[in-house]
């Protein structure tokens, strides 16, 4: 079956533009999440979601980064006015159900991100 | 041969020797914890998990060992193959249950 996908995989961008990254998770997943890795590092948290509830946004940087998840399917990550230090793969998993703590997430291939 | 002791960032096995990736986290009240493996390029796969209930659990050629009173985890991967070349990332699930806090990862290499 279709694993959670994500695009593009890779993008370029100049420092000050917006840029918006896209996951389709697995169908029947209820809990998106995305994921930001540094180059060489383990990945830290941004934004998780599940169903209609109120998202979880304590990992997001800053003000210049949002999600939305319409129809409780789709997600997009919007990072405005973006810096050099904003360059990274960006992952995002979804899983069965909510609970992080008892759901194994599935993850996406990412996006890598490059402000130049 | 194995390795066995703090993290260590990476760790170099030749083929069909054991191999043993170590993890310590940081919340005591941490019920939920996953090792996940993460080829170049890709996105992290699932690997194996445990709960705070449990101190083993086994999968096909891997064993997740947690101690709870020294905040400890480790991964152990029998007849380590080629294939298993690849950087491991422990992870815990969050207080609120709702995102996974990875360690800083290990990258394992298996020469043949």
């Amino acid at each position: 079956g279709a694993g959670v996908s994500q695009s593009p995989s890779n993008k370029v961008t100049e420092k000050g533009k917006d840029v918006e990254l896209r996951c389709d998770p697995i169908s029947g997943h209820t809990a998106l999440y995305w994921y930001r890795q540094s180059l060489g590092q383990g990945l830290e948290f941004l934004i998780y979601f599940q169903g209609n509830s109120a998202p979880d946004k304590s990992g997001l940087p800053s003000d210049r980064f949002s999600a939305e998840r319409t129809g409780g399917s789709v997600s997009t990550l919007t990072i405005q006015r973006t810096q050099q230090e904003d360059s990274a793969v960006y992952l995002c998993a979804s899983s069965f159900s909510g609970r992080a703590g008892y759901n194994e997430q599935f993850f996406g291939p990412g996006t890598r991100l490059t402000v130049l | 041969g194995e390795s066995v002791g703090l993290h260590l960032p990476t760790l170099s096995v030749q083929e069909g020797d054991n191999s043993i990736i170590n993890c310590a986290y940081s919340n005591s009240a941490s019920d939920y914890f996953i090792w996940y493996k993460q080829e170049s390029g890709k996105g992290p796969q699932f690997i194996i998990d445990i709960r705070s209930n449990m101190d083993k659990r086994q999968g096909q050629r891997v064993t997740v060992l947690l101690n709870k009173t020294v905040k400890h985890l480790s991964l152990q991967i029998a007849a380590t193959q080629p294939g298993d070349s690849a950087v491991y990332f422990c992870a815990e699930s969050n207080q609120a249950g709702t995102a996974l806090i990875f360690g800083k990862g290990t990258t394992l290499s298996v020469s043949s």
